[in-house]
């Protein structure tokens, strides 16, 4: 059973970084029937796609954040990463990671529980 | 980006009574090539990441209570829990993955009367 489980720093300081893992069980994120997400979602609010890898390490990201996210793979470890530079407390959120089935349809199957990040001074 | 609106924001409902939301996309997401709708159902608890209930409009993802149903074409989409159980007590969101990006609507809450 494919499992995923985000991890990373609960804090991040405005202007910094935000930098979290999905470490991906049960299954390769080199299969090519899965894509691999992340979503974020602030407090009492609706779910925004922040991007996604291919298993060729291609990438999409959504226009909004594109200029400050970085989405990439570690193959050895089976897991994806997600870089989100200059902060600020609109980034907010429970960030989750989820798996995108590429050959049956395209809807998020399978999501990580998700972790806070808060952007605070 | 492809906007998805809800109504309504919120459903109070008897339990074994029917619950009815609806989503509507601000452009078509039906893939004449396939015939096929890109729009998926999701149930949030409290808590909780969401959870897969329907994909292509009308597919109930595996071990998903056949009381889900959803339904629809184009632009416009029902999901319908047939009669409410206390576990379905939740907020429910439409996604449409016709076009990147992917995109939600701002979610239904659905509670007990």
């Amino acid at each position: 059973q494919v499992q995923l489980q985000e991890s990373g720093p609960g804090l991040v300081k405005p202007s910094q970084t935000l930098s979290l893992t999905c470490t991906v069980s049960g299954g390769s994120i080199s299969s090519g029937t899965y894509y691999w997400s992340w979503i974020r979602q602030p407090a009492g609010k609706g779910l925004e796609w922040i991007g996604r890898m291919y298993t060729n390490g291609n990438t999409n990201y959504n226009p909004s954040l594109k200029s400050r996210v970085t989405i990439s793979g570690d193959t050895s470890k089976n897991q994806f990463s997600l870089k989100l530079s200059s902060v600020t407390a609109a980034d907010t959120a429970v960030y989750y990671c989820a798996r995108e089935m590429a050959t049956i349809s395209y809807a998020f199957d399978i999501w990580g529980q998700g972790t806070m990040v808060t952007a605070s001074s | 980006d492809i906007v998805m609106t809800q109504s309504p924001d919120s459903l109070t409902v008897s339990l074994g009574e029917r619950a009815t939301i609806n989503c509507k996309s601000n452009q078509s997401v039906l893939y004449s090539s396939n015939n096929k709708n890109y729009l998926a159902w999701y149930q949030q608890n409290p808590g909780q990441p969401p959870k897969l209930l329907i994909y292509w409009a009308s597919t109930r993802e595996s071990g998903v209570p056949d009381r889900f149903s959803g339904s629809g074409s184009g632009t416009d989409f029902t999901l319908t829990i047939s009669s409410l159980q206390a576990e379905d007590v939740a907020v429910y969101y439409c996604q449409q993955y016709y076009s990147t990006p992917p995109t939600f609507g701002q979610g239904t809450k659905v509670e007990i009367k």
